[in-house]
């Protein structure tokens, strides 16, 4: 079955950096976009972003530009997200999800991984 | 400030029907399909509803969706207790500059 197994957590200073892994099995890994969400504490989900495996283009929200980077590696079907500059606001637990899609308007997060914990405290 | 805009809780008995509404714009609901997912208590999401109103195997025919225009909505019938949880949203958006946008959660409590 569908898995995706994300790396544990992490405590971080400000400004350092973070690097989340999420490791997928139980499918082909390049067929299927990976997108990264995150949750605050005791907030909403936010899209941060997205690769797709197949060729490697990423899509970052506005906000985030500059400070993350998605990547892949196809060899261990495992992809990465890492955000730089941390500040206190980027404590949040951070989801990858796999993300189908049918054409242009048919598209929907089938799978997600546990969560990681990212703490940024000094 | 989410992009789509869900109500912030709902509540219902067990047995009941509960609908949670979704409101978001010709840019996303108005022209691309919506998912829902159910968030647990100290869990990942979950996928629920994906195309508007199809369930994943697995998921009880008590969950249902549906779209009408810039709007869309979950329905949960035969209410459980284990129904409790946070229920988001979401749909790709065309802006420019947005990709995929979420509701703030509806936080559902069942009495």
């Amino acid at each position: 079955q569908v898995q995706l197994v994300q790396s544990g957590a992490e405590v971080k200073k400000p400004g350092a950096s973070v690097k989340v892994s999420c490791e997928a099995s139980g499918y082909t890994f390049t067929s299927y976009g990976i997108s990264w969400v995150r949750q605050a504490p005791g907030q909403g989900l936010e899209w941060m972003g997205r690769i797709s495996i197949y060729n490697g283009n990423t899509n970052y929200v506005q906000k985030l530009q500059g400070r993350v980077t998605m990547t892949t590696d196809t060899s261990t079907s495992t992809a990465y997200m890492e955000l730089r500059s941390l500040r206190s606001d980027d404590t949040a637990v951070y989801y990858c999800a796999r993300e189908r899609k049918i054409g242009a308007a048919y598209r929907w997060f089938d799978s997600w991984g546990q969560g990681t914990l990212v703490t940024v405290s000094s | 400030q989410s992009v789509l805009t869900q109500p912030p809780s709902a509540s219902g008995t067990p047995g009941q029907r509960v609908t949670i509404s979704c409101s978001g714009s010709s840019s996303n609901i108005g022209s691309k399909t919506v998912s829902w997912y159910q968030q647990l208590p100290g869990t990942a999401p979950k996928l629920l509803i994906y195309s508007n109103n199809q369930r994943p195997s697995g998921v009880p025919d008590r969950f249902s969706g549906s779209k009408s225009g810039t709007s869309a909505s979950l329905a949960i019938s035969g209410l459980q207790s284990e129904d409790e949880a946070d229920y988001y949203c979401a749909a790709w958006d065309d802006s420019l500059s947005v990709y995929w946008v979420f509701g703030g959660g509806t936080k559902l409590t069942v009495l």
